[in-house]
């Protein structure tokens, strides 16, 4: 099993680029979950998705963020335009439908706006 | 703000000595989660605890859950340098979103 596969694993862009993250979950998972951490604010969920719907999308910042699960095995956050504060570690994680079950995280994508 | 607090901030011991780290929250939860993230990667799912265990033990892992004081402890047992890590723990309510505390710092010194 390739575990939770993230893309790219290091961004670095310019003030009002658009970047997109992505994500591959572990076959046969079906809730997705998209984190950011940073140093001040720690480890905070942005969104999630039940079978590819999203079910809570209240940790989004702004409207510059955006996500999508088209199927099962990919999803995507968007942000645009991006800016300096959006620079963290954004990880996904992917759990079986139970509400006791781990969550396995990706290994992050370390982004970096200038 | 973070349903789940870890205390201390930072440890660190040296190799053999026992880890404990505390987490204290705030609401109702269903289970009790610990992760460990090591420096640059992702967080690694180490134990559950449901809303009604009182300790749960897995190798040199022993967690603790006291319900009536929203708070859970991590022993590491004989702890070598390979754990030095964050560790988080993350609370469960309702639904599948885990709140995550701010994570406590471990350094194994050998």
């Amino acid at each position: 099993d390739a575990g939770v596969i993230q893309s790219p694993r290091h961004e670095v862009t310019e003030m009002g680029q658009e970047v997109t993250l992505r994500c591959k979950p572990i076959s046969g998972h079906d809730y997705l979950f998209w984190y950011r951490q940073t140093m001040m604010r720690g480890l905070e969920l942005l969104i999630y998705f039940n079978n590819n719907v999203p079910i809570d999308d209240s940790g989004m910042p702004e409207d510059r963020f955006s996500a999508k699960m088209p199927n099962a095995s990919f999803s995507t956050l968007k942000i645009q335009p991006s800016e300096p504060r959006d620079s963290a570690v954004y990880f996904c994680a992917s759990s079986l439908a139970s509400t006791m079950n781990e969550q396995f995280f990706g290994p992050g994508t370390r982004l970096t706006v200038l | 703000s973070q349903q789940g607090e870890e205390d201390p901030q930072a440890l660190s011991i040296q190799e053999g000595e026992n880890a404990t780290m505390n987490c204290s929250y705030k609401t109702s939860i269903n289970n009790l989660q610990w992760y460990r993230q090591n420096s640059g990667r992702g967080l690694v799912h180490l134990i559950l605890i449901r809303s009604n265990e009182r300790e749960k033990h897995s190798g040199r892992l022993r967690v603790t859950l006291d319900t009536s004081k929203k708070s859970s402890s991590l022993l590491i047992t004989a702890s070598r340098a390979a754990d030095t890590a964050s560790y988080f723990c993350a609370t469960r309510a309702a639904g599948n979103k885990l709140t995550f505390g701010g994570g406590t710092r471990v350094l194994v010194k050998p």
